[in-house]
């Protein structure tokens, strides 16, 4: 039963315009939702983050956005640039288990 | 401030052969959680131990064992290897357990291949 999900396993855009990543997720004890980025042979890399009190997380390029009945939070790139390309991963914890529930990732490449 | 530590990053073993990795956390980080990564699975959650505790286990046979020490630094092991344990064994550390919100940063892992 896979509780995050990400039905994208790729996404390609041009430098300079928008890249949004999906996610949903089933459990709605999940309190807290982040996003990690990762280069190959690398750990994944805490990108942003947003606490289900929100709907709305900004750091420079970078937005999370959270739908909470939808169970669905997107992260937004603005501008993309080549070095974003990468794999992205939403994670979801939450409940008695604080552990991290992660999505398959999403394969970004942005394109000079 | 040094970043999450694992040794080996490259490690070629055998079926039925056994295995320890090793992670130190980031300094002051108390928590330290174990992922699997795998091409079709995605990162999976092995253990989480905090304070020399285990305090989450994930959905893995008993092959997959970990332990942490008064320091912090952690280990884990896996026993009688099979063709399906090859896969990226990711550390992540993080201050304290259950705190909601609280980010685990990850190390590099280790690279896993079981012939």
């Amino acid at each position: 039963d896979q509780q995050v999900k990400q039905n994208s396993p790729s996404l390609s855009v041009q430098e300079g315009r928008i890249s949004i990543l999906n996610c949903d997720y089933t459990n709605s004890m999940f309190d807290y939702f982040l996003w990690y980025k990762k280069y190959p042979a690398e750990g994944p890399t805490f990108l942003i983050s947003i606490s289900s009190i929100k709907d709305k997380n900004e750091d420079g390029r970078f937005t999370v956005f959270l739908n909470k009945s939808a169970k669905h939070l997107s992260l937004h790139i603005v501008p993309s640039q080549p070095g974003d390309s990468a794999v992205y991963f939403c994670a979801c914890r939450g409940g008695s288990n604080y552990k991290l529930t992660f999505g398959k990732g999403t394969l970004l490449t942005v394109n000079p | 401030k040094a970043g999450v530590t694992q040794t080996p990053r490259y490690l070629i073993k055998t079926r039925g052969q056994q295995v320890t990795l090793s992670c130190s956390p980031i300094s002051g980080h108390r928590s330290v959680s174990w992922y699997q990564q795998t091409p079709g699975q995605g990162l999976q959650f092995l253990f989480e131990y905090f304070s020399e505790t285990q305090r989450n286990k994930g959905n893995f046979p008993g092959r997959f064992s970990g332990r942490q020490f008064s320091n912090s630094r952690s280990e884990m092991n896996v026993s009688t290897l099979e063709l399906g344990d090859s896969a990226l064994y990711l550390c992540a550390s993080s201050l304290v357990v259950g705190s909601g919100g609280d980010t685990q940063y990850f190390g590099p892992g280790t690279r896993l291949t079981v012939l």
